[in-house]
């Protein structure tokens, strides 16, 4: 079945640029809204951006100055940056996939998530 | 924007119906029926329950629901079980973002 699997660096430095990749194995990246979602230590979820498989993009107004997702088909990856970071970035960080139903697929529902990878914005 | 706004804790004997609330405001839950409900086991990923505002995911239990009243969304879990305790999170569309609130812990007792 399809499986998403966050990587990059857990451990990033004040004002540095947070990177990290989704890889997206058992099925294509085609067709679908692909997600970024993080969720700071024992709070709620915040949504990121998305980026859908033709390469359009749209991020969460309050992170949009610092975040580019991007995505490499022949990979069948996507990615996150996000640029002069802080300790509030500290966070569990999940790449998910938009919901597709019979009918349609969505941006903003998500039904298959990665394990999720905690990074920390520390020196 | 801010969080939607979530009880912290609600909870419910076996058998049981619980509802958690979710409350934004006429920009995200009162102007769209995009409302979405995600349950959180304890370091997993969320799972999809609730979808435009009521509809289910061929794969989740009938006994999970959804409504929306004004700029209110609500879960109602109805035969509560044991396997229910979690954390819920609801989720608007907004005209620019997606929004999600703060969390609600559900304890089956």
């Amino acid at each position: 079945q399809v499986q998403l699997q966050e990587s990059g660096p857990g451990l990033v430095k004040p004002s540095e640029t947070l990177s990290l990749t989704c890889t997206v194995s058992g099925g294509s990246i085609s067709s679908y809204y692909w997600s970024w979602i993080r969720q700071p230590p024992g709070k709620g979820l915040e949504w990121i951006g998305y980026i859908y498989y033709s390469g359009s993009t749209n991020y969460n107004p309050s992170l949009k100055s610092r975040v580019t997702i991007s995505l490499d088909s022949s990979k069948n990856q996507f990615s996150l940056k996000l640029s002069s970071v802080t300790a509030a970035d500290t966070a569990v960080y999940f790449c998910a996939r938009g919901y597709c139903s019979s009918t349609s697929c969505y941006s903003r529902y998500f039904d298959l998530w990665g394990r999720g990878t905690l990074v920390t914005v520390s020196s | 924007q801010s969080a939607l706004t979530q009880p912290a804790s609600v909870s419910g004997s076996p058998g049981q119906s619980i509802t958690i609330s979710c409350t934004g405001t006429s920009s995200d839950i009162g102007g769209y029926n995009y409302v979405s409900w995600y349950q959180q086991d304890p370091d997993k990923a969320p799972k999809l329950m609730i979808f435009d505002v009521s509809k289910r995911p061929s794969e989740v239990s009938n006994r999970f629901s959804g409504s929306k009243s004004g700029n209110t969304a609500s879960l109602t879990i109805s035969g509560l079980q044991a396997e229910d305790e979690a954390d819920y999170y609801c989720s608007s569309y907004t005209s620019s973002s997606t929004l999600f609130g703060g969390g609600t812990k559900l304890t089956v007792l």
